[in-house]
C-alpha cells in the first residue's frame, strides 16, 4: 500500500544524545515536512525540502537537522542543541503546489 | 510566523447536534487553506482544500467555506455523531512554496 512510514513509534533518549527520526514515503511525492507537536499546540513546521538534496527552515529549526538523498526519504535529527526535544514529531509528504499533505503516524520521543 | 486562530479550542456537543467551528488567518498573499481531521491514534487526515473566495465544499455532514478578504473559515458539521469526534486542524497557505501554517485545532467530542 502506499503510504508514509515512520518509525519507532517510540524514542527514549538520554539527553545531550543526538537521535535520529526516520520517515520513508511510497507515494511519489516531491514535497516532504516535519512537523512538531507540544501538548496543547498545532503543528509547527521544523523544515521541508520540495526536491532531492534541497531543503528550507521551517518555524522552528533550531537544534534540528535534515537530509533529503532520496527522494523517499527525510530523516530528522534532533541535536543535543535542541533545549526542549521531548514532544511527538510528524512527517507529512504532498505534491508540490498547495495540495493536501499526507502524514505519517509520528515518533513520540522522550529525552531524559 | 503566519497567525493562525482556530475557535473554539474545545467543543463538547451531544450526538444529533450541529456546531462549527472557526479559523482565522491574515487575508493577505492567500494561495489555499486546508482543513484535515485528526483522530486518536491516527494520522491527520485533508477534508478539504479551498482556494477562491466564496468557496464551499462539502463532503457528507460536514461542510466549509472560505471568505478571503475578511480572512476566516468555518467548517460546519451538521447531525453530529460519535464518529466525528476529534481535531479539526485548519491550515493556510500564504506563500507559492506550498508549506502551510496549521492552527492549534478545535477538538470536538460527541457524546452519544
Amino acid at each position: 500500500d502506499g503510504g508514509i512510514t515512520q518509525s519507532p513509534k517510540y524514542l527514549f533518549r538520554k539527553e545531550g544524545q543526538n537521535v535520529t527520526l526516520s520517515c520513508e514515503q511510497n507515494l511519489n511525492h516531491d514535497a516532504m515536512y516535519w512537523y512538531r507537536q507540544d501538548p496543547g499546540q498545532g503543528l509547527r513546521l521544523i523544515y521541508y525540502s520540495q526536491i532531492v538534496n534541497d531543503f528550507q527552515k521551517g518555524d522552528i529549526a533550531e537544534g534540528y537537522s535534515v537530509s533529503r538523498e532520496k527522494k523517499e526519504s527525510f530523516p530528522l535529527t534532533v541535536t543535543s542543541a535542541q533545549k526542549n526535544p521531548t514532544a511527538f514529531y510528524l512527517c507529512a509528504s504532498s505534491l508540490l503546489g498547495h495540495t493536501e499533505a499526507f502524514f505519517g503516524q509520528g515518533t513520540r520521543l522522550t529525552v531524559v | 510566523i503566519l497567525n493562525v486562530e482556530q475557535s473554539p479550542q474545545s467543543l463538547h456537543v451531544q450526538e444529533g447536534d450541529s456546531t462549527n467551528f472557526t479559523c482565522s488567518f491574515p487575508s493577505s498573499n492567500f494561495y489555499a487553506l486546508h482543513w484535515y481531521r485528526w483522530e486518536t491514534a491516527k494520522s491527520p487526515e485533508a477534508l478539504f482544500v479551498m482556494t477562491l473566495n466564496g468557496d464551499e465544499k462539502k463532503k457528507g455532514r460536514i461542510s466549509a467555506t472560505l471568505n478571503t478578504k475578511e480572512g476566516y473559515s468555518y467548517l460546519y458539521i451538521k447531525g453530529s455523531q460519535p464518529e466525528d469526534s476529534a481535531t479539526y486542524l485548519c491550515a493556510p497557505h500564504n506563500t507559492n512554496a506550498g508549506k502551510s501554517t496549521f492552527g492549534d485545532g478545535t477538538t470536538l467530542t460527541v457524546k452519544p
